[in-house]
Parts: C-alpha cells; structure tokens; sequence
C-alpha cells in the first residue's frame, strides 16, 4: 500500500471553528490532492498542490485554503466551518503530474460540522 | 467545466454473469482513462487504466475506450458478490497540471 496517512480519521467540529486535516505522504510524490466525497456528488476536487508551496484552486474551493511546506505533508484547512463542510474527505497523491498514472489515495477522514 | 458521467445505479447481476457499466465525458481532448473501485466506508482504488481506443483486459476486467464517442466502459466477467462496490471512472485530459475528473459512481450489486 501506498504510504498515505491522513489526520485524524474522525472529527466532530461545532459550526464556526477551523479546522485543519492533515495529508502526510512518504511516497515523494510529487502532487497532492484534496478532494471530498458526498453523497450523489462523487469526488469533487478541492485544492491541490504539484509542488512544495505551489498550489491551485479545484472545482469546490471555497470556504477552504491549503498549504504545502514541505513535500510530504499537505495541510486542508476550513477556516470557518459550516454544516455543509460535513463530507469525508479524500487525499490523494501521484508522483508526477495526474496524466497517465494512478492516483493513490488515503484512507480518508469523515467530519461532521454540528 | 469538464463532465464525467455515469448512472449511479443501483446495477445488480447475479453471480457469474457479466457487469458492464459505463461512463461518458465531455473533454474532447481527454487522454487517459481510469477505472477505480470503492469499497462501502473505503478509499478507491485502481482497477484499470486505458489510454488508447479499444480494449484492455486484465484478468476477469475488460476496459473499453471510444474517443470518437467519448465513451468507457468497464466489462466485469463472472461476476462474484466481492465485486459489489461502488466503481468510479475518472477522466484526465493529459494537459499539464489538469487532476483527474471524477464520475459520481455507479453502485454495482453483485446477488449470489
């Protein structure tokens, strides 16, 4: 298995508070990627990253910022979170750029925003 | 926006028949092609991937790719009850940086 740990696994958070799930790789993969899962939406892409402190903006990235200092971890951060954040959250890596090969992904972290 | 679609099924077979589930997009100039499987409460993970028209087999799983038609299926033989699972198609255009588009998913049921 590819080596791709995300933190924590769970997460109850109140309406309003940040958040920060954490993306921790030791494949050195080149890109990260955010992407969270809903139910009749499939994997939406949040943020992504293809390099140490390059990164750009998915199809759903409002209300969220992320940040890449150093290439095994790739931090998601919900600034202020609301009841429609609650989702599971998928990262995802590939060591070079998405064309042409697999996308590996951790275990995902479920959040509940009450 | 670029769009991968899929019927989200339920799509039930019984045990050792075939399953075909399929996916359309509408990037022109998508390049490759990825088929991924996911477990209930689990992460993805790659079944097949294609890059050119026609078909890849592996094993018991057969890829199918018409660019003309935008069109990729994925054909499970003898189908058995550890397919169930939801299968998700997910689409890259092969230019530069562009992450890979992901379909909603089609739950497939396999009734033994």
């Amino acid at each position: 298995d590819a080596g791709i740990t995300q933190s924590p696994r769970h997460k109850v958070t109140e309406t309003g508070t940040p958040v920060t799930l954490r993306c921790h790789q030791t494949e050195n993969h080149r890109y990260m990627y955010w992407y969270r899962q809903d139910p009749g939406h499939g994997l939406r892409l949040i943020h992504y990253s293809y390099g140490v402190k390059d990164t750009d903006k998915g199809e759903v990235s409002d209300g969220y910022s992320v940040s890449r200092s150093k290439t095994e971890d790739f931090l998601l951060t919900l600034e202020s979170a609301t009841s429609s954040q609650t989702s599971v959250y998928f990262c995802a890596t590939t060591p070079q750029g998405p064309t042409n090969t697999e996308a590996f992904f951790g275990q995902g972290t479920r959040l509940t925003v009450v | 926006q670029k769009e991968v679609e899929q019927n989200s099924g339920p799509l039930s077979v019984p045990e050792g028949a075939i399953a075909s589930l399929n996916c359309t997009y509408s990037d022109r100039g998508s390049q490759s092609f990825f088929w991924y499987r996911q477990y209930s409460g689990k992460s993805p993970e790659l079944i097949m991937f294609i890059y050119s028209n026609g078909d890849k087999e592996d094993g018991r799983f057969t890829a199918q790719l018409n660019k003309a038609s935008q069109y990729v299926s994925l054909l499970i033989r003898d189908s058995q009850p550890s397919d169930s699972a939801t299968y998700l198609c997910a689409v890259n255009s092969g230019s530069g940086n562009t992450p890979l588009v992901f379909g909603k998913g089609t739950r497939l049921s396999v009734i033994a």
